[in-house]
């Protein structure tokens, strides 16, 4: 199985609501990321997990608060976004961060911040 | 890392092999060539890497020049599933630096029928 599931979708929040989504992946990958990618640009890396310990955080405003409560998944809260924030929120997972192993990719997370 | 190049968009015929292209010019000698691509609304996908030599998978074959600065990715019979943005990727094989992956604009492959 070399899935990366997300959910959910899609979602739409408003600037003062509260939302988190959620990644899984079961392929014992010991390191995990999230990447943000707004329209038509490639992807940017935001957090990075290894062995559940925040490894790399790139400056991400507060408002954005990732969690790894086991080696199997991975959220990220969300608070108080701003519609600039609105983008598609990818997941990744990759074996660990010794090597460049590659990154599997869930489908991702649009949100659209109203 | 070190940064890449490659052309903004290319075209090719459905059956025909495609060939893209990536400059690496101050690639160092450990860091990794790496491809990926991403189709339309979904996630990237891993295709192939390599250091030194050339590599070949079930999807494409790395042509990597011999003095590292440029590198081709090969897909050899191009199907219209094919079209998608291709990104080259150079990434250093060290613990502090092995997690990220910095993507550049990539090339946007069409496959025509």
């Amino acid at each position: 199985d070399t899935e990366v599931t997300q959910t959910p979708k899609h979602l739409v929040m408003g600037m003062t609501n509260k939302k988190s989504l959620k990644c899984e992946q079961h392929m014992g990958h010991r390191a995990m990321y999230w990447y943000k990618q707004k329209a038509k640009k490639p992807p940017e890396l935001m957090f990075v997990y290894s062995y559940e310990k925040l490894s790399i955080n790139e400056s991400v405003p507060s408002r954005f608060s990732p969690e790894c409560p086991n080696s199997s998944l991975l959220n990220l809260h969300l608070h108080a976004l701003q519609p600039e924030d609105s983008a598609l929120y990818l997941c990744a997972s990759s074996r660990g961060l010794d090597y460049p192993y590659e990154q599997y990719f869930g489908p991702g997370t649009r949100l659209t911040v109203t | 890392d070190a940064k890449t190049t490659q052309p903004t968009s290319m075209d090719c015929a459905e059956g025909r092999a495609a060939n893209l292209p990536c400059n690496h010019s101050t690639i160092s000698g450990n860091e990794y060539v790496y491809w990926y691509r991403q189709i339309h609304s979904q996630g990237p996908q891993y295709i192939i890497h390599g250091l030194k030599n050339n590599e070949t998978n079930e999807m494409a074959s790395l042509i990597i020049t011999e003095d590292r600065k440029s590198s081709t990715l090969i897909l050899p019979h191009a199907t219209l599933r094919d079209t998608a943005v291709y990104y080259c990727i150079v990434r250093v094989a060290m613990r502090t630096s092995g997690s990220r992956l910095t993507f550049g604009e990539g090339t946007q492959l069409t496959v025509n029928p």
